[in-house]
Parts: structure tokens; sequence; C-alpha cells
């Protein structure tokens, strides 16, 4: 199994332009788990889905941002416009509910903007 | 709501010493609770895990770590510190679902 994959593994963008980042779950995970981790709050769940379906999103932080899952094997997470303050790396993870509880992230997409 | 506390954001070790890394839960149910390593510019990597089994978990590279309920801890050890163990280390407790992180603990394991 290749894991969890993300898109792109860094980004740089000016501020005001839209950035979408993009996850691949495992096969067969029904759960999906967007994370942001910065020096200042740590590791922050933005949004969760499950089959599909979101199921909390409190975590995210403003209209701005914005997530998708249109089939099970893949997501997308957009900021529209992004700032500087959304620098930080954005990590997806996955999940099969019910199985022994395991979460696999993925590698992580660092995103700075400029 | 579910939540823990990691103590001590940073914890040096010499190598070869016996590592302690602390975690405590708050929790009105009983918790599912994990321990993820972190390597520089990677993502985070499953150590271990206790879902109401073993109250001792053994994970990888010769960790374990002990749910004591009436301390309501989950502190993470291992009894020779080696060099490649330097890495951030995060506990977490699963919250309707979800995992929710403590702050981290950043561990260096000197020569």
């Amino acid at each position: 199994d290749a894991g969890v994959i993300q898109s792109p593994r860094h980004e740089v963008t000016e501020m005001g332009q839209e950035v979408t980042l993009r996850c691949k779950p495992i096969s067969g995970h029904n759960s999906l788990f967007w994370y942001r981790q910065t020096m200042m709050r740590g590791l922050e769940l933005l949004i969760y889905f499950n089959n599909n379906v979101p199921i909390d999103d409190s975590g995210m932080p403003e209209d701005r941002f914005s997530a998708k899952m249109p089939n099970a094997s893949f997501s997308t997470l957009k900021i529209q416009p992004s700032e500087p303050r959304d620098s930080a790396v954005y990590f997806c993870a996955s999940r099969q509910e019910g199985s022994n509880y395991g979460y696999t992230f993925g590698s992580g997409t660092r995103l700075t903007v400029v | 709501a579910q939540s823990v506390t990691q103590l001590g954001s940073h914890v040096s070790v010499s190598e070869g010493a016996l590592v302690l890394l602390r975690c405590n839960y708050s929790s009105s149910v009983p918790p599912y609770l994990f321990w993820y390593v972190q390597y520089p510019n990677q993502g985070l990597q499953l150590l271990l895990k206790y879902t109401s089994a073993a109250t001792l978990v053994k994970g990888i590279n010769g960790f374990e770590a002990e749910f004591k309920k009436s301390e309501t801890s989950f502190h993470l050890t291992k009894p020779s510190a080696h060099m490649s163990d330097a890495a951030e280390y995060f506990c977490a407790v699963r919250n309707t679902g979800k995992l929710i992180f403590g702050q981290g603990t950043t561990l260096q394991v000197k020569p």
C-alpha cells in the first residue's frame, strides 16, 4: 500500500492567491482528516469526513477555507484567498472506522504564503 | 471533552539513558490513546496505541507505554535512547472519531 498521498509536498504562493491541497487516502479507509500544524498552535484538526460526508468542520478557521471529498479516493482543501498566517504544514490522515483504530498520516504539504 | 497534556515541551537525555515522555489525559469515558513520532520534515508515524486491552502497550523501535487509570497517565518509555530517537513525540486521544493531540515533546539525544 502506498499510504496516504498528499500533493504538492511544498507550495509557495502569493497572498491573495487560491491554493488547493490534495489528498488520496488509503484504499478501503472510510474516514479522512485534515490537520494543520504550526509552531504556535500545534496540530489542529480542521475537518473530518466519514464516508465522504463532512462530520465535523468546527476547526475550519474561516470562510476562506473549504474542503471537499467527491469520492472515497480523493479530497481537497482549498484556501481562497490565501494569507500569510495560513503558512503551515497541512496533513491528511485516513482510517478505517471500526478497525484497529489506527490513523495513518500523509507526509504533509508545507504551505508558505508570502 | 477529552484532551491530553504533555508535560515538558523539551526533554534531553544521553545516549543509552532511559527515555520518559509524559502524557496525562482527561476523559469521562475509557479513552483510546496514541503516541506518534514525527521526524524532521516528515509526517506522523504511529508508535503505539491503547485500546482498552492490555495496560502495558509495546510499540515500534523499543518504545512502550503504560496506561494508568488511577493517575490518568499514558507515559512513553524506552530503556535505552538511541541517537535516531531524536524527534518530536505527540500523545493523542480519540474523541468522537477524531484524534486530539497534545502540544508535543521534542526529544534530544546527546552523545
